[in-house]
């Protein structure tokens, strides 16, 4: 069995400030981890992937997320929030040659300028 | 690019009627997904198909089921739509033939289904 906790349904953020979004997984089998984000009013979108080759994955948009086996994370960040990364965010997990994701519940980033 | 279209953004039905949500994707994938998305719950699970006329059931398929006559076309059925099933409805696919690629999933931008 797979699950993601994403902690904060709510984040703001002041624009340039650090982006940082939590993510904690449980999986019985090595993971494959991903973050979609969803803008609104639109489907989602795969942001960053990690598939057990580098632990730091960078993504679309400046972002980038680490995975650390030891803490069962893979927190997202960003070094300097711009306004259009206002949406909501998703973790979600699965294993190797599995089709089905497991997704959190969502992370709503605010960006105040 | 994928494109994953949704035919409807916002549709208003009543109880107790029959309500079909489509899905179109146009990459050949052989994986077609519906979840429900709901404030709070992030998304779940309600039907999966690996191939035409092939489904599994997700997290919560009860009060839905699913065709696919064609790998293309995924549709979601709401056999007697009631109020519990208000929400975002989101149908995505993904290729299925290879290890690597088969869990990026793409989406469509999603259905507003309210049911009064």
């Amino acid at each position: 069995a797979q699950s993601v906790t994403q902690l904060g349904s709510h984040v703001s953020v002041s624009e340039g400030a650090l982006v940082l979004l939590r993510c904690n997984y449980s999986s019985s089998v090595p993971p494959y981890l991903f973050w979609y984000v969803q803008y609104p009013n639109q489907g989602l979108q795969l942001l960053l992937k990690y598939t057990s080759a580098a632990t730091l994955v960078k993504g679309i948009n400046g972002f980038e997320a680490e995975f650390k086996k030891s803490e069962t994370s893979f927190h997202l960040t960003k070094p300097s929030a711009h306004m259009s990364d206002a949406a909501e965010y998703f973790c979600a997990v699965t294993g190797f040659g599995n089709e089905k994701l497991t997704f959190g519940t969502g992370t709503r980033l605010t960006i105040i300028p | 690019d994928v494109k994953v279209t949704q035919s409807s953004r916002y549709l208003v039905k009543r109880t107790g009627e029959k309500v079909f949500l489509e899905c179109v994707q146009d990459m050949d994938h052989e994986n077609m997904f519906w979840y429900r998305q709901d404030p709070g719950l992030g998304l779940r699970l309600i039907y999966f198909s690996y191939d035409v006329k092939m489904k599994e059931k997700g997290d919560i398929p009860e009060g839905y089921s699913v065709s696919r006559e064609k790998k293309e076309r995924f549709s979601l059925i709401l056999e007697s739509a009631s109020t519990n099933q208000t929400s975002m409805y989101l149908c995505a696919s993904s290729f299925g033939r290879a290890l690597d690629t088969k869990n990026i999933q793409y989406f469509g931008a999603g259905t507003r289904l309210s049911v009064l």
